[in-house]
């Protein structure tokens, strides 16, 4: 089954302690991405990755990190959470062979930091 | 830069009754257009796609949209609503090939028995 994966779904920790949600795809697309859903601002994306080893701010990457080591994995990492990044994270991923294919999401990781 | 303005952060109908969700957009080039749907604790999925083989596109659980050039739009409308499809609505717009996707601000529908 095709599949977007996240790790944890549900993070409860405290400021300044480093994590990191993992992201994995089956569908060997090229192009990953980490968004952040807050009320009434919609999804705003936070970073993305054409392939392996290429990744790219979005719209707010500050307080964020990425990797892409390999295409299947898309690691958000937080290196100093603050009670501002609380939020809904979701990955996504499509290929890139045309502007109509479809993105695939992530069931989504909720994210409180104290 | 292309984007997509969804109108009315919440709607509310009742069931049974026709629901019209409204995203216009704005693109110096030919748009791809997305609607995904997104129940409460869940990610995103897909609903439906214009690609421009047809401005009337059909996609899952009876929606529809209609794309219109001349208005810039591209709203999401089922005849008959159902409890099943209180969710919030994303209209999605893909720039380029290679750039990613620009969502609206979303769109909450709740339907009232």
């Amino acid at each position: 089954e095709a599949q977007v994966t996240q790790n944890p779904r549900y993070l409860i920790t405290v400021t300044g302690k480093k994590l990191t949600v993992t992201c994995s795809q089956n569908m060997n697309h090229e192009y990953m991405s980490w968004y952040r859903q807050d009320p009434g601002l919609g999804l705003r994306q936070i970073y993305y990755s054409m392939n392996v080893e290429v990744t790219d701010k979005g719209d707010v990457p500050e307080g964020y990190k990425v990797s892409r080591k390999e295409k299947r994995n898309f690691p958000l990492i937080l290196e100093s959470p603050s009670p501002n990044q609380t939020s809904l994270y979701f990955c996504a991923s499509r290929g890139v062979a045309t502007r109509t294919d479809t993105q695939y999401f992530g069931p989504g990781t909720r994210l409180t930091v104290l | 830069a292309q984007s997509v303005t969804q109108l009315g952060s919440h709607v509310s109908v009742s069931e049974g009754a026709l629901v019209l969700l409204r995203c216009n957009y704005s693109s110096s080039v030919p748009p791809y257009l997305f609607w995904y749907v997104q129940y409460p604790n869940q990610g995103l999925q897909l609903l439906l796609k214009y690609t421009s083989a047809a401005t009337l596109v059909k996609g899952i659980n009876g929606f529809e949209a209609e794309f219109k050039k001349s208005e810039t739009s591209f709203h999401l409308t089922k005849p008959s609503a159902h409890m099943s499809d209180a969710a919030e609505y994303f209209c999605a717009v893909v720039p380029s090939g290679n750039t990613p996707l620009v969502f609206g601000k979303g769109t909450r529908l709740s339907v009232i028995a």
